[in-house]
């Protein structure tokens, strides 16, 4: 099975609600973990990583910290934005190159 | 180039056609991946390359997928005999391993219709 799970979408909120995308996964050690963003008619890309336990990613007001006792990186936001509206992946490396991703959480914010 | 380039960008074609996708990675990315994204399947891993071989093929769906990359550099999927169930969208990505958390980089994917 997929050994990344996330928080089963879509997801629809207001603007200035604050944000939460659960995500957990199982690993052996502490593989490096992500956040990718899908804007609508963009392509994939990078929204911020952790490299090792307790690591706080963080980019555009977004935040994930890598949480080894209850295996999660959940990404928040304290306020999220329209422009904030896109699929969101969680992520995780399957030995040493084949990273593997969550089933995308769509996000609409709505003005 | 700039950014990973992928062609063509959309492709309409009859079941039981071959296709070829291309995948122009970023100038000097040693690993370049292809991935499927299905309409409520996420994103299934394809096949990963580290320069011209392909030690993890192991999402490549069937044996009518075939990928190849040459000169450490483009890389082309190759499916023959498409199905109805090969539509999806084909993205390529690529990454330089010049940290310990690999940040691969993505085209904008080939969006693949088969009728």
């Amino acid at each position: 099975g997929n050994s990344v799970t996330q928080m089963e979408g879509p997801v629809t909120l207001s603007e200035e609600a604050f944000l939460t995308i659960n995500c957990t996964y199982t690993a052996t050690g502490y593989p490096s973990l992500f956040w990718y963003v899908q804007y609508p008619g963009e392509g994939l890309q990078l929204l911020l990583k952790a490299t090792k336990a307790d690591d706080k990613g963080s980019n555009k007001g977004f935040e994930a910290t890598y949480r080894k006792e209850t295996t999660s990186f959940h990404l928040e936001k304290g306020s999220v934005q329209v422009s904030d509206s896109a699929v969101y992946f969680c992520a995780r490396f399957q030995g040493a190159q084949k990273l593997v991703f969550g089933q995308g959480t769509r996000l609409t914010i709505n003005p | 180039g700039a950014g990973v380039s992928q062609s063509p960008s959309n492709k309409v074609t009859e079941k039981g056609k071959d296709v070829e996708l291309r995948c122009d990675p970023i100038s000097g990315h040693t690993a370049l991946y292809w991935y499927r994204q299905s309409l409520g399947q996420g994103l299934e891993f394809l096949i990963y390359f580290q320069g011209n071989s392909a030690p993890d093929k192991s999402g490549l769906p069937s044996d009518r997928f075939s990928a190849e990359r040459t000169g450490g550099s483009v890389s082309t999927l190759t499916i023959q005999r498409t199905q109805q169930e090969d539509s999806a969208v084909y993205l390529c990505a690529s990454s330089s391993q010049d940290s310990g958390a690999n940040v691969l980089t993505f085209g904008a994917g080939s969006r693949l219709t088969v009728l």
